[in-house]
């Protein structure tokens, strides 16, 4: 079965510094990958997605990631980071039947 | 509406009472999901609609769970006989066309607490 891991739990950076969140799939075929943002109080938001074509995708506020299939990774960037993206950051791998499959996410911490 | 709404946001319930949990998808969308967050965890699948029809149960974690969405758009998740562990975040989300795009669009949440 498809699985996500994100192998950190809390990132700590400074205000306009650069991030880079990881993402490690488990998947057989190409994998149709996403990146959602939870903030408190607010339901998760997609930022970008990827399904085929160009491996650095680009999406909303901001963020880009990059497909790496010999590393079946997916991580996402941001070159400088502003204190309304602290947040929860899970991404997913889409499974058969239309299902996604989530990481356990990332907690991101902005310091000002 | 203009997103997915959900209701209610807060429940508090006694082990082995009964819970009903209600999503108002965004209109028109065809396809209806189900997720369950623990808490310091990732959503995890409980079900899913296209239109009225359940495609997909595989991820309801006892016959103690129950999801319809009688016409194709309102949907409501029952627990019966809540157990603790029962407590979580349970997320709706509807998306325009089968999900096959994958893009998702989530309500906040409905936040269980078993007693």
């Amino acid at each position: 079965a498809q699985s996500v891991t994100q192998p950190d739990i809390h990132i700590t950076v400074s205000e306009g510094a650069s991030l880079e969140l990881r993402c490690n799939y488990s998947y057989g075929a190409t994998p149709y990958l996403f990146w959602y943002v939870q903030s408190p109080g607010q339901g998760l938001q997609l930022l970008l997605k990827y399904f085929s074509g160009d491996t650095l995708v680009q999406g909303i506020k901001g963020f880009e990631a990059e497909f790496k299939r010999s590393q079946s990774s997916f991580n996402l960037r941001k070159p400088s980071v502003h204190w309304s993206d602290a947040a929860e950051y899970f991404c997913a791998v889409k499974q058969y039947g239309n299902k996604l499959v989530f990481g356990a996410g990332t907690i991101l911490r902005v310091k000002s | 509406g203009a997103g997915v709404s959900q209701s209610p946001r807060y429940k508090v319930a006694k082990r082995g009472q009964d819970v009903a949990l209600r999503c108002d998808p965004i209109s028109g969308h065809v396809s209806l999901f189900w997720y369950q967050q623990a808490l310091g965890q990732g959503p995890e699948f409980l079900t899913y609609f296209q239109n009225e029809a359940q495609l997909d149960k595989s991820g309801l974690p006892s016959d103690r769970f129950f999801a319809e969405r009688p016409e194709g758009s309102v949907s409501t998740l029952k627990i019966q006989r809540t157990q603790q562990e029962d407590s979580a975040v349970y997320l709706c989300a509807s998306s325009l066309i089968g999900g096959e795009t994958g893009e998702l669009f989530f309500g906040e949440g409905s936040r269980l607490t078993v007693l």
